[in-house]
Parts: C-alpha cells; sequence; structure tokens
C-alpha cells in the first residue's frame, strides 16, 4: 500500500543497546523527518533530511543518528539507548520545495521502551 | 525562529456543545499555520491548514480556524462536536517561501462527554 509505515511499531530494549527505527515512503517525497511525541513536550523534530544524501539536525538531536541512502528510507539509529530515550517516535514525509507547504504526513509511529 | 503556545492541555466538553481550542504563534516572518488531529494510537493527520488568502480555513468534518494575524492566533472551533470527535490536536507553524520546518505546539485533548 502507498504512504509512510514505521517498524517496528513496538519495541522494548535495555540500556546501553542499539535500536534501529525504519521509515519508509512510497510517495517519494523529498523531505523526512524524524519526531518524538512526550507528555508535556508535544512532537519534537529529531532529525530531518531535504533528499538523499542530506540530513540536518532538529531541536534534539543528541543520542540519534539518522542516514538517508535512498529517497524512500529514513532509519534512526539510537547507539546506546538511554531510559529517557523512552518515547512514541514518529516518521513523517513533505513534498519538496516547488509544493512547499509544510503540510506533512506521518506514519502511526514507533513506541520504544527503554529498562 | 517560530514557536507555538496552545494554552490548554486539556479541553473537556459535553456533546453537542460548542467548543474553541486556542493557538497561539510567534515568528517575525510570513508563515503556515496548521491543525493536526491525533486519534489514540495513531499518527498525526493535517485537520485544516492555512497557507494565504482567506483569514478563515474550514476542514470536510465541521471544524474551522481563522488566522489573526495581529493576534497572531490561530484558534480552532467547532459549533457541535461529537464523541467521535475526542482526539489530542496539535497546532503548528512553519515559515512560508520555502522552508520545512515544522514546529509544533505541545497539544490540547479534547474530551467530547456523552
Amino acid at each position: 500500500d502507498a504512504g509512510i509505515t514505521q517498524s517496528p511499531r513496538y519495541k522494548i530494549t535495555e540500556t546501553g543497546r542499539q535500536v534501529t527505527l525504519m521509515c519508509h515512503q512510497t510517495w517519494s517525497h523529498s523531505y523526512m523527518f524524524w519526531y518524538r511525541q512526550d507528555l508535556g513536550h508535544g512532537l519534537r523534530l529529531i532529525y530531518y533530511s531535504a533528499a538523499a544524501d542530506i540530513t540536518d539536525k532538529g531541536e534534539v538531536p543528541d543520542g540519534y543518528v539518522v542516514s538517508r541512502s535512498k529517497t524512500e528510507n529514513f532509519p534512526l539509529t539510537l547507539e546506546s539507548a538511554t531510559r529517557s530515550q523512552t518515547s512514541v517516535y514518529f516518521c513523517a514525509s513533505s513534498q519538496g520545495l516547488a509544493f512547499n507547504t509544510g503540510e506533512l504526513f506521518f506514519g502511526e509511529g514507533s513506541r520504544l521502551t527503554v529498562l | 525562529a517560530q514557536s507555538v503556545t496552545q494554552l490548554d492541555s486539556q479541553v473537556p466538553v459535553f456533546e453537542e456543545a460548542p467548543v474553541e481550542l486556542r493557538c497561539n504563534y510567534s515568528s517575525s516572518v510570513s508563515v503556515y499555520l496548521f491543525w493536526y488531529v491525533q486519534y489514540p494510537n495513531q499518527g498525526l493527520q493535517l485537520l485544516l491548514k492555512y497557507l494565504s488568502g482567506s483569514t478563515l480555513v474550514e476542514s470536510i468534518n465541521g471544524f474551522e480556524a481563522e488566522f489573526n494575524k495581529s493576534q497572531t492566533s490561530f484558534h480552532l472551533r467547532k459549533p457541535s462536536v461529537h464523541i467521535s470527535d475526542t482526539a489530542e490536536y496539535f497546532c503548528a507553524v512553519s515559515l512560508s517561501g520555502g522552508y520545512q520546518k515544522v514546529t509544533f505546539g505541545t497539544g490540547t485533548k479534547l474530551q467530547v462527554i456523552p
């Protein structure tokens, strides 16, 4: 099906382990984003990407790594998970500058628990 | 940089009553404004948006929002809510003119009481 999909939807891990959250979109949108959602903070931008091989930091990038070798994929890696990274993570995509309205299309989220 | 303030974290309202969810933004340049809705265990989806033109924008399910530049507000309203409107609502802003970064408010949980 067309759209934006995230995997896994639920993940429990331990402190210090590496975790990768996957994001795949079928619209060929130029821009992709990773947000985390926490009570009282709303959504905060972790990293974003304007195109393949172009990434940039958002508001809360520490402890996270991203890559974008293909337009359709934008994985988020926690290299050494900490309890403060327990959160719900949302991937989103958006059309390129020619159509820029800032409108985002979201995946269903990945709920990560770090014990 | 732009910012968004949603003044109410929770809004309880009886079914068929009107509701207003408040949103104020701060920016030194022109912006686009959005309201997104999040139903339980789902991602966010766009409810309505203001880009330019008419300051009153409407959604297909009866919500409306009015861009007020002098008060830097974009409040969301519905004259009569339904149980199915129970969700969390996020106001968001992005800079107009080609910049993609969107800033979200902290969200308002709308609880419709039967």
